[in-house]
């Protein structure tokens, strides 16, 4: 059963443009929603988290947009640029006893064009 | 501050050999996490310890497949046995006590990429 839904599997972007990736979780229980991006061979490193008592949050070029009715959340990138080109990953989990573990999305690779 | 560390970084292992992997949490890190990563897939959650233990081992394989956080010392994964499947990168994350501000957040280290020949 996977958890968390993450659309598209791949992205092209031009530089300038906007990335957008979208996800679906299924388990009304979670509570915190962070976005992970990762280069090859790199360790996955935290680029900006959400919480349900927000809907967007805006760091930099990166903003989470956070819908808990649907229970989807979606990143943006403005003004994309070639160094943006990674593997990004969402991710959902819960508070409370053994429940912090991250759930992850099946990640988007994006691709910014010069 | 040095952030997660994991060794090694590469490991290749024949079919029936054993495989041990480390990760040293960031400092002030009391909760570590261990994560599987196959080709073109996400990371899947294997185990979460703290120091002295294993809170949840609910994505750890039931055979061949055990994890400790000792009082001293690096969280070590442990595979017996290892056979082809087992080839991934294996993650682990470290985050801070539950009483601090920023709980949630998991800081992932490079990883170790098994090969099993």
């Amino acid at each position: 059963q996977q958890q968390v839904k993450q659309s598209p599997q791949s992205l092209i972007v031009q530089k300038g443009g906007i990335s957008i990736i979208n996800c679906a979780y299924e388990n009304t229980a979670f509570d915190y929603f962070p976005w992970y991006q990762q280069f090859p061979g790199k360790g996955p490193a935290l680029l900006i988290a959400i919480r349900p008592d927000v809907s967007e949050k805006k760091e930099g070029r990166f903003t989470i947009s956070f819908n808990k009715s649907a229970k989807q959340f979606s990143l943006h990138i403005m003004d994309s640029q070639p160094g943006d080109s990674a593997t990004y990953f969402c991710a959902a989990s819960r508070r409370g006893g053994s429940n912090y573990k991250l759930t992850f999305g099946k990640g988007t690779l994006l691709t910014v064009n010069p | 501050n040095a952030g997660v560390m994991q060794n090694p970084r590469h490991l290749v292992r024949r079919r029936g050999q054993e495989a041990r992997l480390r990760c040293s949490p960031m400092k002030g890190h009391s909760h570590v996490y261990w994560y599987r990563q196959l080709p073109e897939e996400g990371l899947k959650f294997m185990v979460y310890l703290q120091k002295e233990n294993i809170i949840d081992e609910s994505g750890m394989p039931k055979e061949r497949f055990s994890a400790e956080f000792p009082k001293e010392g690096p969280s070590i994964l442990r595979i017996q046995q290892v056979v082809r499947g087992d080839s991934a990168a294996y993650f682990c994350a470290s985050s801070p006590a539950r009483d601090s501000s920023s709980t949630d957040t998991q800081y992932f280290g490079p990883g170790t990429r098994l090969t099993v020949l």
